[in-house]
């Protein structure tokens, strides 16, 4: 089955305390970027990658840091957590050109205290 | 700056009757544009999406969109609407000169359909 492979999908963690998301796609895509979900917001890219080793910031890359070594997996760092980072993370993937829809995984229940 | 609107945070509507999900935007060009439905605790899943062609795009689960250009809309639609369609839906759209792929999503409408 083609998915986005998020995990953990629940965590709770305190300030400061390194953490990582890790996300998996098993549909071969180029493209993998990691979105946070904020009430009233809607879904704002953090990072993205367009292929092995391409890495880019997004609209809200502060505090957050990615890495791409391998096609499949594109993991979220954050290197010393705060509460404004709790929220929702989704990660997703889609194939090379534009125009094609985006594969998402089931969310990252953040919450930073 | 590039921008996507939604603006009704909710939308209530009786099972069987049709419904409206609006979405405006602001992005320069001719966008791609999209629609995703998120249920609850689950990932955005996508729904249709507009890349050139007839204004009228049918979609999974029988919904279907509309695009107008010159209003630079793209509201979605469904003839007759399902309890099992209660959800939260967005609006994105991607500018087709932007190599990032990036999806500039809307604030969200939370669909409640009631029997």
């Amino acid at each position: 089955e083609a998915q986005v492979t998020q995990n953990p999908r629940y965590l709770i963690t305190v300030t400061g305390k390194k953490l990582t998301v890790t996300c998996s796609q098993n549909m071969n895509h180029e493209y993998m970027s990691w979105y946070r979900q904020d009430p009233g917001l809607g879904l704002r890219q953090i990072y993205y990658s367009m292929n092995v080793e391409v890495t880019d910031k997004g609209d809200v890359p502060e505090g957050y840091k990615v890495s791409r070594k391998e096609k499949r997996n594109f993991p979220l760092i954050l290197e010393s957590p705060s509460p404004n980072q709790t929220s929702l993370y989704f990660c997703a993937s889609s194939s090379r050109g534009t125009g094609r829809e985006a594969f998402f995984g089931q969310g990252t229940r953040l919450t930073v205290v | 700056a590039q921008s996507v609107a939604q603006p009704e945070d909710q939308v209530n509507v009786a099972e069987g009757n049709p419904l409206t999900v609006k979405c405006t935007y602001s992005v320069s060009g001719n966008p791609y544009l999209f629609w995703y439905v998120q249920y609850p605790n689950r990932g955005l899943q996508f729904l249709l999406k507009y890349i050139t062609g007839d204004n009228l795009v049918k979609g999974s689960y029988g919904f279907e969109a509309e695009f107008n250009k010159s209003q630079t809309s793209f509201h979605l639609k469904k003839p007759s609407a399902l309890v099992s369609d209660s959800a939260l839906y967005f609006c994105a759209v991607s500018p087709r000169m932007d190599s990032s792929y990036k999806l500039i999503f809307g604030s969200g409408t939370r669909l409640l359909v009631r029997p």
